[in-house]
């Protein structure tokens, strides 16, 4: 199946928030509430952030939100901080698949 | 504490097989789904295959299919992933992920290197 589409690079300041987008369809993200975002530092396993959209794991930074509009899921990092810069991908369920389906991941710059 | 252990990095030639594994504890091995999921250099993530341990179904995505073989010994807690017989184009991390069948995966091995080079 189609990888969901996400912006290939975003970037921000220290302080400031950014948005990084996560489009499919309705077999995947606009028609399930099982959108998922992981963060990869370089070397890194991914780290679950948001599950269920918008659910944070525990010990994940409040700084981190997650929303969906349609077949468009967002995360949402506040209060940028040199950290954040790390590699975003989102993940959902979908009809296609029992094993879910990927974003191509998206570059998180801190200016 | 849910963990998920993976076997060590590995240098093979092309031709040969291989066989990594990822050993989870902290949480019943048999009651969620674990796959594997590929990362070639510089690129995003893979799903390769699923497999539940508690009757061994098993899933692959339809571009590893007859590429890779996925397997679980439950009593010792452990999925494996092998090839018959690698390629240069192997080349990459490998990760094993915790998955309840319908969210995506909550808890990841620290991934196994895998490097195929004549």
């Amino acid at each position: 199946q189609s990888a969901l589409t996400q912006p290939a690079s975003v970037s921000g300041s220290p302080g400031q928030s950014i948005t990084i987008s996560c489009t499919g369809t309705s077999s995947d993200v606009g028609g399930y509430n099982y959108v998922s975002w992981y963060q990869q530092h370089p070397g890194k396993a991914p780290k679950l952030m948001i599950y269920d959209v918008s659910n944070r794991p525990s010990g994940v930074s409040n700084r981190f939100s997650g929303s969906k509009s349609g077949n468009t899921a967002s995360l949402t990092i506040s209060g940028l901080q040199a950290e954040d810069e790390a590699d975003y991908y989102c993940s959902s369920y979908t009809t296609s698949s029992t094993l879910g389906v990927f974003g191509g991941g998206t570059k998180l710059t801190v200016l | 504490e849910v963990q998920l252990v993976q076997s060590g990095a590995e240098v093979k030639k092309p031709g040969e097989s291989l066989k990594i594994s990822c050993k989870g504890s902290g949480y019943s091995f048999i009651s969620y789904w674990i796959g594997w999921v590929r990362q070639m250099p510089g690129k995003g993530l893979e799903w390769m295959g699923i497999i539940y341990p508690g009757d061994s179904d098993t899933r692959y995505s339809p571009s590893f299919q007859g590429q890779v073989t996925i397997s679980a010994d439950k009593s010792i807690s452990t999925a494996y992933l092998q090839w018959s017989s690698l390629k240069a184009s192997d080349t990459a991390m490998y990760y094993c992920a915790r998955h309840d069948g319908i969210r995506s995966p909550d808890y990841w091995g620290q991934g196994t290197l895998v490097t195929v080079s004549s």
